[in-house]
């Protein structure tokens, strides 16, 4: 069955502080990755999609990249209004069915 | 404003209550999504239409319905409540069908409390 884990579950930076969040994959038929941010009692908002290893894309303070196997979310000098939870999932399925990840929380101090 | 919109935000109600949930999409969106989400929980997939049509269906109970209509707006029945189906419900929408990597625009959604 498809299967995405995040890592880490929890993340707690100080401002200014980058770090990396990670979503890895066992997706048959796997091509690319949706990130998405939610704040607290909120709708995911979508971030990036990610087709091909290799690519790249950028928003602010937030870098994904996609590998064969995993994708990575950077975040550079963080402020506190980037503390949410970040989700990422699957573009294409064969059942059709949008898979998320548990997803990491982030939380930035000042 | 992902230009989803879902009513009621809120919803009080009791055990073995029904209750109905809607969805608009996206202006020129085909498919519809709806997740459940509780308290600290990940997204619950449940079902999804593309066009009227059920595509798709999650973990949903058979307790719970829903339906996309001509127009393109979808409502999830949920009956026999328990106090276990408290959770935050989104909608979500995309231009096109599932699984084919359109990207998913979700809604404020709709919390419900089960009393």
């Amino acid at each position: 069955e498809d299967q995405v884990t995040q890592s880490p579950e929890a993340l707690r930076l100080q401002e200014g502080e980058s770090s990396s969040l990670n979503c890895s994959y066992t997706v048959s038929g796997l091509r690319g990755l949706f990130w998405y941010r939610q704040d607290p009692g909120k709708g995911p908002e979508f971030l990036f999609t990610l087709y091909s290893a290799g690519e790249e894309k950028e928003k602010e303070r937030l870098k994904a990249t996609l590998t064969k196997k995993e994708s990575f979310l950077h975040i550079t000098a963080p402020k506190p209004e980037d503390s949410a939870t970040y989700l990422c999932a699957p573009p294409y399925s064969n059942t059709g069915k949008l898979i998320f990840g548990q997803g990491t929380t982030l939380q930035v101090k000042p | 404003d992902s230009g989803v919109t879902q009513t009621p935000k809120h919803l009080i109600t009791a055990t073995g209550q029904r209750v109905t949930l809607r969805c608009s999409p996206r202006s020129g969106d085909l498919s519809v999504y709806w997740y459940q989400q509780s308290l600290d929980q990940g997204l619950q997939f449940l079902i999804q239409y593309y066009n009227g049509e059920e595509r798709a269906k999650g973990n949903i109970l058979e307790r719970f319905s829903a339906q996309q209509f001509p127009d393109l707006h979808s409502e999830l029945n949920l009956s026999s409540l328990e106090l276990g189906d408290s959770a935050l419900y989104f909608c979500a929408s995309s231009v096109g069908p599932p699984g084919q990597g359109y990207e998913q625009y979700f809604g404020p959604g709709t919390r419900l409390t089960v009393t």
